[in-house]
């Protein structure tokens, strides 16, 4: 069966400190791989998706970037974080429609 | 999207209650829907979907209907229980593509004892 994995479950982190988040996936070949982020009692914003390794689309400009090293492997980042990007960030992946997600990460940027 | 900044609206029901929560979707070639279950501090998780050639989908206590004529998206929960709060989102799928989900707003159900 497939599973994804998400680390760390919580940060926190000051201002202009760097940010690395990694997601794995299990079970599976060759899956879409997205990356969003929830504001606290908002809804699910795209950050990236992934169709392949190397391959990276972004839906919103902003400091962060994302990087698929690995088939399996999904990694969000950040040079400089700021106040704004704090959050709760999912990674999900997906085959045909149905998406799966992590359990998420927690960032506190303070 | 444009939902991702809003406030999440609120449906309370009284336990035992069905519940019925409503998703406007925007593009009338979507050709796949799918409801999913948010609990707090979790993923969201899977609850049922539904293909634009059907009109309606059961599963085990939850039913969602399409009408395409007014692209409306509905679902159903019969009997409702404690551990259906939860926030539920909508989200479609373009006929034209092969990755992304549009998410809606979300729903944040609130069962009253």
């Amino acid at each position: 069966s497939q599973t994804i994995h998400q680390w760390p479950a919580t940060l926190v982190q000051p201002v202009g400190s760097p940010l690395s988040l990694e997601c794995t996936v299990e079970g599976t070949s060759n899956p879409n791989l997205y990356w969003y982020r929830q504001a606290a009692g908002r809804g699910l914003q795209l950050l990236f998706y992934s169709v392949g390794i190397g391959q990276i689309s972004s839906e919103v400009p902003q400091n962060l970037s994302a990087s698929r090293p690995q088939d399996r492997q999904f990694i969000l980042s950040s040079k400089k974080l700021l106040l704004s990007d704090s959050g709760f960030y999912l990674c999900a992946w997906s085959v045909v429609n149905e998406q799966f997600f992590g359990p998420g990460t927690r960032l506190t940027v303070l | 999207g444009e939902s991702v900044g809003l406030h999440l609206p609120t449906l309370s029901v009284q336990e035992g209650d069905n519940s019925i929560i409503n998703c406007a979707y925007s593009n009338s070639a979507s050709d796949y829907f799918i409801w999913y279950k948010q609990e707090s501090g979790k993923g969201p998780q899977f609850i049922i979907d539904i293909r634009s050639n059907m009109d309606k989908r059961q599963g085990q206590r939850v039913t969602v209907l399409l009408n395409k004529t007014v692209k409306h998206l509905s679902l159903q929960i019969a009997a409702t229980q404690p551990g259906d709060s939860a926030v539920y989102f909508c989200a479609e799928k373009f006929a034209d593509s092969n990755y992304q989900l549009i998410w809606g707003a979300g729903t944040k159900l609130i069962i009253k004892p």
